[in-house]
């Protein structure tokens, strides 16, 4: 089982990004995918999650109608993205799953993908 | 939202000794508790869910207890490996949340 993530990005403010996430080594529609943000020096802020089998969504109230979560069941790869990023998106985005049916701890992470926002 | 309070922020330490980190939850969320240890650069590792049981292949000097509100997170004879940052995660709610992170610092 493996997540590989997208690489870094260096964009401006206001710029569109979509960041992926492709899953290997299981099959993709079993289980949920999460987004997880680090800003530098900061601690793990859960995003958003997606279940790929029908696309269902659940958005942090924290981050809903700023980033947008998709995935592509052909591709086994799921998707975070921006229409207008900031300065304050500089961070470090994780998509994580958790295999065991009824509990929700991470047990797969993405290495982690660097976004960096220039003003 | 479920808030997770964890403590100490920065916990300085010798190989060798044995360290608690403690977490505290907002409301009760049973045994819905994990614990992670992050390294710089890198993505968290999960070492404990359920509140105690142990991740397949962590060493058996990670454990955890706890249930309800209170968690801990204990590493008995601290190896150079595990300075690190250790982080607790609530699952009650789908609305997860993390707490703030607990530095490990060798001393």
């Amino acid at each position: 089982v493996q997540l590989v993530q997208s690489g870094a990005e260096v964009k401006k403010s206001g710029e569109s990004l979509r960041i992926s996430c492709k899953g290997s080594g299981y099959t993709f529609t079993n289980y949920w995918i999460s987004w997880v943000r680090q800003m530098p020096g900061k601690g793990l802020e859960w995003m958003a999650r997606i279940d790929p089998s029908d696309s269902y969504i659940d958005y942090s109230p924290s981050f809903q109608g700023h980033v947008t979560i998709s995935v592509d069941k052909s591709m086994s790869e799921a998707y975070l993205q921006w229409s207008g990023l900031r300065a304050s998106d500089t961070a470090m985005y994780f998509c994580a799953i958790h295999e065991r049916e009824g509990d929700d701890a991470f047990d797969m992470w993405g290495q982690g993908t660097m976004i960096t926002v220039s003003s | 939202d479920i808030q997770m309070t964890q403590s100490p922020s920065t916990l300085s330490a010798s190989v060798g000794d044995r360290v608690t980190v403690t977490c505290r939850a907002s409301q009760s969320i049973s045994n819905y508790l994990a614990w992670y240890q992050q390294k710089p650069g890198k993505a968290p590792k999960l070492l404990i869910y359920d509140a105690s049981t142990l991740e397949r292949g962590v060493p058996s000097r990670f454990s955890g207890s706890g249930s309800g509100t209170d968690f801990t997170l204990t590493i008995t004879s601290l190896h150079p490996d595990d300075f690190a940052t250790y982080y607790c995660q609530q699952y009650n709610s789908f609305f997860y949340t993390f707490g703030q992170g607990t530095n490990l610092e060798i001393k």
